[in-house]
């Protein structure tokens, strides 16, 4: 199983670029890199995925290095709205998959005004 | 389109009583998971279903059971509940495994007393 670590929690001011750092150094050749977001009471959602080098969609940017062994989610121009947990997840392809994927307890991030 | 549902939202029960959640979702997805989050802990996998009258444990499947009798539902049970069971309790959906992101209900908070 690839193992995830990520920092426990980090401030941020509004309007400021956030990058949040994702290692996994025993990744296998098959494993995504997937991140998602959790408010309070809600459920996490789902927010970029990613296989190697960058991911940009309209919410975020996902960087991976050629040897993946760590992935940096980034975050442009956060707002209040945006303070939230951030789960960095790896999992394979079948027969693998997520019922091998474990949730860590993830990266807090705030947002100061 | 909903997504994924979950009832009830909040459930107070007492030791020894029995309950059962509900996981809809409106997908089509394959693939359902059950998973509980405790303070400090992160996410962590109850049982899951890769098809419609398939069922298997996670990682902390003691005390819990599931049914996937309808490709569209995932049930929960606990048949005699604890207060160790106190949790709040997430449903997920994805359409296949590691590959596609999963979709998360908003909870249920069940308090055992």
């Amino acid at each position: 199983l690839a193992k995830t670590t990520q920092p426990i929690s980090m401030d941020s001011y509004e309007g400021q670029e956030v990058n949040i750092t994702c290692s996994h150094n025993n990744i296998a050749t098959n494993d995504y890199i997937t991140w998602y977001q959790q408010f309070p009471s809600q459920g996490p959602r789902f927010i970029i995925q990613g296989y190697k080098t960058k991911v940009t969609n309209e919410v975020a940017s996902l960087f991976i290095p050629a040897d993946r062994k760590s992935s940096t989610l980034s975050l442009p121009r956060v707002s209040l709205s945006d303070t939230a947990v951030y789960y960095c997840l790896v999992g394979d392809r079948p027969p693998g998959g997520y019922q091998k994927v474990t949730f860590g307890i993830g990266t807090k991030l705030q947002v100061i005004p | 389109n909903a997504g994924v549902t979950q009832t009830p939202k909040f459930r107070v029960l007492k030791t020894g009583q029995s309950m059962t959640l509900l996981c809809a979702q409106d997908m089509n997805h394959e693939y359902m998971y059950w998973y509980r989050q405790d303070p400090g802990m992160g996410l962590r996998l109850i049982h899951y279903s890769v098809g419609e009258g398939t069922t298997a444990k996670g990682e902390v499947p003691d005390g819990y059971n599931v049914s996937r009798l309808k490709k569209q539902n995932f049930l929960l049970g606990l048949e005699s509940a604890a207060p160790s069971q106190t949790s709040v309790y997430f449903c997920a959906s994805s359409r296949d495994s590691g590959g596609s992101p999963l979709h998360f209900g908003n909870g249920t908070r069940l308090t055992v007393t």
